[in-house]
């Protein structure tokens, strides 16, 4: 399978702890994108990297959110001393830069609770 | 601002045709998307439109309106397994991202 993949699917976490989650993009994206999506909402963008450059970071992510992509494949999205209100679907797309549409691929998310 | 409306809910019948209609206020505009998020899952793309006009795939058709900041998704010959949600994004013109502004999202229940 060539899509997005996420690991984990499932987190449950208490608050204060500090949580990471993995996105592989399809192989020849050049485009990465972080969403977070709450029930009943559309999700929204967090963050952009093009190859390894993280371009575009969204006001939603305050100090405690940090996310690479350290050699332009994976990106790692990074929660520390996490809170209740950060439970919510983290969703993760890739997309390329061929693409006239810039189409985005989504991959299953990561569905994080913080109790 | 960015603003971006649809129906939060939506019923239609087995066989027949709905209309999920958009409006969007945004600061800039670069194409409009549909998606379709079934439950727990990830958002599929099912359309593009950047300019006027009507864009058909199969049972799913897209109109936009740039002059209007209105677009419409068109869902025919509606099946059960069409029951899901459905997202209308906007790409905003400016910056290097390309990123999307979602709706909240039209949810679809089709009924026997």
């Amino acid at each position: 399978d060539t899509g997005v993949s996420q690991d984990p699917r499932h987190k449950i976490t208490k608050r204060g702890q500090n949580v990471t989650f993995r996105c592989d993009p399809i192989s020849e994206h050049n485009r990465l994108y972080w969403y977070r999506q709450t029930l009943g909402q559309g999700p929204e963008f967090l963050t952009y990297f093009q190859n390894e450059a993280q371009l575009e970071k969204s006001r939603l992510l305050s100090d405690r959110f940090s996310a690479e992509r350290p050699k332009g494949s994976f990106s790692t999205l990074e929660i520390q001393r996490t809170e209740q209100g950060d439970s919510a679907m983290y969703l993760c797309a890739s997309g390329s830069r061929d693409s006239i549409s810039y189409e985005q691929y989504f991959g299953p998310g990561t569905r994080l609770t913080v109790t | 601002g960015q603003n971006i409306d649809q129906p939060t809910e939506m019923t239609a019948t087995e066989g027949a045709i709905v209309q999920i209609n958009c409006t969007y206020q945004t600061s800039g505009f670069n194409g409009l998307f549909w998606y379709q998020q079934h439950a727990g899952e990830a958002p599929t793309f099912l359309s593009y439109n950047v300019l006027d006009g009507l864009e058909e795939k199969g049972r799913f058709s897209s109109f936009l309106s740039r002059s209007k900041g209105y677009s419409y998704l068109l869902l025919k010959e509606l099946q059960m397994k069409d029951s899901a949600s459905y997202l209308c994004a906007v790409r905003s013109r400016g910056g290097a991202t390309n990123k999307l502004i979602f709706g909240t999202g039209t949810l679809l229940a089709v009924q026997p």
